[in-house]
């Protein structure tokens, strides 16, 4: 069966330091990966998604950025964080050519 | 562009009361929809998901029908319990990009 972890599940970061999220996915093979953000409160914004390694579409400019080094590898990285980065991380996948998209546990990151 | 809109929330409801949060969208094409569920502190859980016309979807007594002629997905419960308090979030699927709703808050006292 497929599962997907990702961590830290929890982070606290100050102002202008850097930021590594990592999700990984086990199971299946050259799966779609998303990685959305969720203000308190908030529905769903989606940041980056990916069809496969080295593929990385973004749909919202910000001081994030995503990679894929790996074919169920998906990192989500900041040079420097802004307290408006703050929120709750869930990394996602998908396996074409099915349509359903499972999410991982989140992590939470407040930035102080 | 595709879209989807939900009700506001929060709703709350007495244990065994019906159920209902509307989901309208917008889409070019012939789009997959779905319902999801997340607990507090919790990642997305899919509840149910529909991919064409006329289909409906179910799972743990909930419910949902595919209507091509109002664009709706709309979900609901006979009865529900306190262990349904939620947050609940109308998605569509259209190619390799998921839209969804703003989310539904659900809290169902005893």
């Amino acid at each position: 069966s497929q599962t997907i972890h990702q961590w830290p599940a929890t982070l606290v970061q100050p102002v202008g330091s850097p930021l590594s999220l990592e999700c990984t996915v086990e199971g299946t093979s050259n799966p779609n990966l998303y990685w959305y953000r969720q203000a308190a409160g908030r529905g769903l914004q989606l940041l980056f998604y990916s069809v496969g390694i080295g593929q990385i579409s973004s749909e919202v400019p910000q001081n994030l950025s995503a990679s894929r080094p790996q074919d169920r590898q998906f990192i989500l990285s900041s040079k420097k964080l802004l307290l408006s980065d703050s929120g709750f991380y869930l990394c996602a996948w998908r396996a074409p050519p099915y349509n359903e998209q499972f999410f991982g546990p989140g992590t939470r990151l407040t930035v102080l | 562009g595709d879209s989807v809109t939900q009700m506001e929330g929060p709703v709350t409801l007495s244990e065994e009361a019906f159920l209902t949060i509307n989901c309208t969208y917008t889409a070019t094409g012939y789009p997959s929809l779905f319902w999801y569920v997340q607990y507090p502190g919790e990642g997305l859980q899919l509840l149910l998901k529909a991919t064409k016309a006329d289909d409906k979807g179910s799972n743990k007594g909930f419910e949902a029908t595919y209507r091509k002629e109002t664009t709706s997905f709309h979900l609901e419960k006979g009865s529900v319990q306190v262990s349904d308090s939620a947050v609940y979030f109308c998605a569509l699927n259209a190619g390799n990009q998921f839209y969804f709703g703003t989310g539904t808050s659900l809290t169902v006292i005893p």
